[in-house]
Formats: C-alpha cells, structure tokens, sequence
C-alpha cells in the first residue's frame, strides 16, 4: 500500500513566483488536510478538503494561497507571489473518515524562496 | 480546534531508560493524538486514546489521559536510539489537528 505521497519533495521559488505543491491520499481516503511547519515549530492546519470540497480552510492565509482537491488527480496547494516567509516544510496528510481520528502524512514539501 | 502543548520542549537520556513527556490543552476533547516526527521527515502517527479512556498501551508506548486535569503522558519504556524524534500531541475535538511546538526527545548510545 502505497503511503501519501507528495511532490516535489523540494522546490525553490524565486520571490514573485508561483508554487504548486501536490498532493496524493492514501488509496480509499478522501479527507486531506493541508499543514505548513516553520523551522523549530509544530504543525499548524491549513486547511482541509474533500473531494471537489473545501470543507475547512480558517487556516489559510487570505490572500496568494488556494487548494483544490479534483475529483481525479492530486490535491493541490498553491501559492501565488511567493514571499520568503512562505519559505516552510508543507506537510500533506489523509484519512479515511471525517472527524478527529487518526491522520496519515506524507514526506512534506520543502519549499524556498529566494 | 484547539492546540495542545507539550512538556518538556527537550528531554535527553540514555538508552535503556523510559522517556515521559505530557501535554496539556484547555478545552473538552473527543480524544487525544500523539505523533512522532523525525528530523525533516512526514509526521507518523503513534496512538489515539479516546475520551473515555485513562490508558492505553501500544508496544514500549504507554499514553495516559486525565480528562480532569486536562492532560495526557506519553511514556516510552526501554528507549532505542530510533526513537530520538519530536514526539507531539494532538487534542481532537473537530476535523483538523493542531500542534505544539513538540517535545524533542534525543537518546544517548
């Protein structure tokens, strides 16, 4: 069984520029969940979807970010006009139910903006 | 939701000895998650002690839970040094999971 997977695993963007991180569930989840980790600090929630919903997204920032979770293909995090402080681990996560249960997590994307 | 924290922020010891790390949180929780993290990697999922539940046991891993004093212990017997990780808690009281800052845990050969 295949574990979620994300890709890249890093990318580097340069300030202005747009980044696309994606994201594929475990298969038979349909509950993802988005978390940004800045150097030394826990995971905070971005935000979660179901497919072709966003069911929770209070942890986005309002503005340059969006999620997507299509109905065939990967979730995916994007970031329009990036900044150094998007620079952070973005981890995805799946489950197979709604609710505070148990959460599978990818390798997470590295991202860097320079 | 709500974020639980966790205490120590870092915790050394040699192999062979137990680890404990607690965390508390302030509202009413469903259950409570504890992850492990280790350097640069994806977060893995330890246990999952529900509400009505003081104890659970899973391998070397004893995770208690007070509903009373709002807190929970992880405790790792006879430690290894694979588990040098960051070891976090989760309180789960609605779909998303938020996170400390984490109790580093390193042990010694």
């Amino acid at each position: 069984n295949a574990g979620v997977m994300q890709n890249p695993r890093h990318l580097v963007r340069r300030r202005g520029q747009e980044a696309r991180l994606r994201c594929s569930p475990m298969k038979g989840h349909s509950h993802v969940y988005w978390y940004r980790q800045l150097p030394e600090e826990g995971l905070k929630f971005m935000v979660y979807l179901q497919k072709e919903n966003i069911i929770d997204e209070s942890g986005m920032p309002k503005e340059r970010f969006s999620a997507e979770f299509p109905k065939e293909g990967p979730s995916i995090l994007r970031i329009q006009q990036v900044v150094r402080g998007d620079s952070a681990a973005y981890f995805c996560a799946s489950s197979v139910r709604q609710g505070p249960y148990e959460q599978y997590f990818g390798p997470g994307t590295r991202l860097t903006v320079t | 939701s709500q974020q639980g924290e966790e205490d120590p922020q870092a915790l050394s010891i040699q192999e062979g000895e137990n680890a404990t790390m607690n965390c508390s949180y302030k509202t009413s929780i469903n259950n409570l998650q504890w992850y492990r993290q280790n350097s640069g990697r994806g977060l893995v999922h330890l246990i999952l002690i529900r509400s009505n539940e003081r104890e659970k046991h899973s391998g070397r891993l004893r995770v208690t839970l007070d509903t009373s004093k709002k807190s929970s212990s992880l405790l790792i017997t006879a430690s290894r040094a694979a588990d040098t990780a960051s070891y976090f808690c989760a309180p789960g009281t609605s779909d998303k999971l938020s996170f400390g800052a984490g109790t580093t845990v390193t042990v010694r050969a």
